[in-house]
């Protein structure tokens, strides 16, 4: 059964830093995808990546992908207030998306 | 071009009754996927219907039942709802059935379910 994991759970930052959430796979997957999910709202894509070595950047956020691992990596650069958010990464699984536990992100000034 | 639509955007029932959400996927889009979201067990997938059939379901009981009308518009049902029924239920609208890289998934507002 296919397990996704993220950590941290939950992540207070300071406006300015960067900072790095992960999502770790249990079983082959070549489809990760994250979505943005603000409170009382429901989830907004972010990034679709769909091979080995993937990367893709939008603004201050850059996710990659790493098969072999079966890790994905959301990077966060200079964090802004904006950015505070609960961010999910969900994986392929016979075409059902199979969803992490969430990262509930905090940017304070 | 609308969005995915769900109603009730809320909806509060005890237990034992059961409930009907309605879902409206984009124009033109053919498959609608739902989704349970709980603070315990976070996201879970429900059903996927593509023109008119279940084309994929998740580990709920079978108190948990959806159907797809012609024009897409999807339904599920909750009979006999538990206190861990509450939740909020998300419909995704997509063009096709399946993960491929052209085949995104819109998600809706939601319906938010209280058991009392």
């Amino acid at each position: 059964e296919l397990k996704v994991e993220q950590n941290p759970l939950f992540l207070s930052m300071q406006e300015g830093k960067n900072y790095t959430i992960y999502c770790n796979y249990s079983t082959t997957s070549d489809r990760l995808y994250w979505y943005r999910q603000d409170p009382g709202k429901s989830l907004e894509s972010l990034f679709v990546l769909l091979s080995n070595g993937a990367v893709k950047q939008e603004g201050r956020l850059m996710a990659s992908l790493d098969t072999k691992a079966r890790l994905s990596t959301l990077h966060i650069t200079a964090a802004v207030h904006d950015l505070s958010a609960t961010y999910f990464c969900a994986v392929g699984n016979t075409d059902k998306l199979i969803f992490g536990t969430g990262t509930r992100l905090q940017v304070f000034p | 071009k609308a969005g995915v639509t769900q109603t009730p955007r809320y909806l509060i029932k005890t237990r034992g009754q059961q409930v009907t959400l309605s879902c409206s996927p984009i124009s033109g889009h053919r498959s609608v996927s739902w989704y349970q979201q709980t603070p315990g067990q976070g996201l879970q997938f429900l059903f996927e219907y593509f023109s008119e059939t279940q084309r994929n379901k998740g580990n709920f009981p079978g108190r948990f039942s959806g159907r797809q009308f012609s024009n897409s518009r999807s339904e599920m049902n909750v009979s006999t709802l538990e206190l861990g029924d509450s939740a909020l239920y998300l419909c995704a609208s997509s063009l096709f059935s399946g993960l491929a890289s052209y085949n995104e998934q819109f998600f809706g507002p939601g319906t938010r379910l209280t058991v009392l």
